[in-house]
């Protein structure tokens, strides 16, 4: 357990609202990350950061943007939510390179989009 | 590009029966390689890993694996199987090269122990 929360944990929006969710660090890991997870899809990386300020486009990144002002905090946000963006969402970190790319991941973020 | 295939979408087995869940990865570079274990509505925790050295790695809760180079597969097996091993299992890859911190999962194992 690296110090990872998710905030909210659960949340039901209706299709065109915006949604911010929050990943929150105290371990001062370096690198954020955040995937979706799917049935039958796995995960699949969304954005990530790997600095204050720095992010890029991992995977699935349309729809969503991210930011980064703080160490601590990586937000994602859904501009106009819709149904196919219902999915569990999990935030992950990584402290350095020094650490063979094992990431730590917080306990994830049920979204529904109706 | 990396990519990670996870042979089994499901597998059912007995309580205190072997189980091997299978993983193949495709990349053009070395990697590290890693099992990651999620718990009904939790989130994923460390299984183990392989970064270099020894192809046989030990892991938590009894599990191991076994990096194979030349079939490009990373198999978890465990001898016997728990009611509590009942979860979902990801194998996941990430290449070696500097400035790569990502990883690639495959599309997850369930697991079912039946008693």
């Amino acid at each position: 357990d690296a110090g990872i929360t998710q905030s909210p944990r659960h949340k039901v929006t209706e299709t065109g609202t915006p949604v911010t969710l929050r990943c929150h660090q105290t371990e001062n890991h370096r690198y954020m990350y955040w995937y979706r997870q799917d049935p039958g899809h796995g995960l699949r990386l969304i954005h990530y950061s790997y600095g204050v300020k720095d992010t890029d486009k991992g995977e699935v990144s349309d729809g969503y943007s991210v930011s980064r002002s703080k160490t601590e905090d990586f937000l994602l946000t859904l501009e106009s939510a819709t149904s196919s963006q219902t999915s569990v969402y999990f935030c992950a970190t990584l402290p350095d390179r020094r650490h063979y790319n094992e990431q730590f991941f917080g306990p994830g973020t049920r979204l529904t989009v109706l | 590009a990396q990519s990670v295939t996870q042979l089994d979408s499901q597998v059912p087995v007995f309580e205190e029966a072997p189980v091997e869940l299978r993983c193949n990865y495709s990349s053009s570079v070395s990697v590290y390689l890693f099992w990651y274990v999620q718990y009904p509505n939790q989130g994923l925790q460390l299984l183990l890993k392989y970064l270099s050295g020894s192809t046989l790695v030990k892991g938590i809760n009894g599990f191991e694996a076994e990096f194979n180079k030349s079939q490009t597969s990373f198999h978890l097996r465990k001898p016997s199987v728990h009611i509590s091993d009942t979860a979902e299992y990801f194998c996941a890859v990430s290449d070696q090269g500097a400035g790569s911190y990502q990883l690639t999962f495959g599309k997850g194992t369930k697991l079912s122990v039946i008693p």
